[in-house]
Parts: C-alpha cells; structure tokens; sequence
C-alpha cells in the first residue's frame, strides 16, 4: 500500500528553471510533511517541511505549497542550479516515530 | 553538529549468510532507526529503537533481528541473506520521541551472491 505518492519519477529541467515536484498521501492523519535530499552515495537530509496547519513554506529558493483539502503537496526549486540535481524525497508522519516515504522524485538539473 | 557512521559501507555475503550491519551516532539522540532503500523505492522502516534495550519492529522486520547495547549504537542482522535483499541500509536517529528530523548515515550497500 503506497501511502505517499510523489512524481514525476524523475525530471530534467534546465539552469535557472523552475523544478515542481508533486507528492500525494492518503492518510488523513498525517499532519507532518518533510521533504528529503539526497545526492548519490549519501544518506538522505532534511531540506524543508511543513505542517498541516500551513498552506505555504518558503526556505531560500525552496517553497513547500500545501492543499489539505486534496491530500497534495509540491515542491518548487526555483532558479536550478546544477548543484541542486539529487534525488528529492517526499514523506508524512502523524506524529510519533513512524514516517513514511514516497518513492521519490529524482531531478536532473541541466546547465 | 554530530555524525552516524555505518559500517561496513559495502557488504557482500552468501545467500543464507548471517550479516550484521553497525550504526554509531554522536548526536547523543534517543531514538535510533533502521530503514531499507531500494532501487526506484522509498524508504522503508525495519526497526527503530526509542532508548537503549528497546526495540520496535516497523513495516519490514521479517528477516531482520535489532539490537540496541547502548544510546550511541544500534545495530541491525540480517538472519539469512536472500538473493532480493540486495539494498542500501540506511541508519538515522532523532531527537527525543519525534521523528520529524531524521539524521541519516551515508548507508551500507548489501550484495548477496
């Protein structure tokens, strides 16, 4: 059962364009929404995340926008850099210790 | 700042082999957090440990026996390697009883031939 749903399974944008990645959950008890990083050969990182409460979450060129009501999030990268090509992972928790993972969404930033 | 260090990074066994995977944290976070990375897939929890001596199994922990000895260390065993069990395992731990930020390893990456 695949709780949290991301794409495109992988997307190539150009330098200096925006990148919009998409992730839907099912659980309407999640209430936490992190987004992960993570580059080849490391292990994943907190980038940015947002609460249930929020329509909207802005960190440097990273903005998280929220729609409770259809279950769906994205997140925006604005002016890509080649640097910001990884592999980007969306997830959920209610709280507690359990968190769960989309199959992530995989950028390629091309100069 | 603080670091997880996962040892090996790279493991290869037999299929059957008994294989323990060692995860170190310097955070001095409670809870600690095995997960399972394939190719193309999320990440998946196989246990997770909330002090030392705990233990609690997640999603996928068929196959897989934990064990928590102290604070800093966590350590995961695959029983008996299977052909499919080819995967990065990733180590993270998190401050106190919420998981919202996980800090995770660099991973093992697991061979079974």
């Amino acid at each position: 059962q695949q709780q949290v749903r991301q794409s495109p399974q992988s997307l190539t944008v150009w330098e200096g364009e925006t990148a919009i990645l998409n992730c839907s959950y099912e659980n309407s008890a999640f209430d936490y929404f992190p987004w992960y990083q993570q580059f080849p050969g490391e292990g994943p990182a907190l980038l940015i995340a947002i609460r249930s409460v929020s329509d909207k979450k802005e960190d440097g060129g990273f903005t998280i926008f929220f729609n409770k009501r259809e279950k769906n999030l994205s997140l925006h990268i604005k002016d890509s850099q080649p640097g910001d090509s990884a592999t980007y992972f969306c997830a959920a928790s209610g709280g507690g210790y359990k968190v769960v993972f989309g199959s992530g969404t995989r950028l390629l930033v091309s100069p | 700042g603080g670091i997880i260090t996962q040892t090996p990074k790279f493991l290869i066994g037999q299929e059957g082999q008994k294989l323990t995977l060692k995860c170190q944290q310097n955070f001095n976070h409670d809870t600690m957090y095995w997960y399972r990375q394939d190719s193309g897939k999320g990440l998946r929890l196989i246990y997770y440990s909330i002090t030392e001596n705990d233990l609690q199994k997640g999603d996928l922990s068929e196959g897989y026996d934990a064990s928590r000895e102290k604070k800093s260390s966590f350590s995961l065993t695959v029983t008996s390697a299977q052909k499919n069990e080819m995967a990065v395992f990733l180590c993270a731990s998190s401050i106190g009883s919420s998981a919202e930020t996980l800090y995770f390893g660099s991973g093992t990456r697991l061979t079974v031939l």
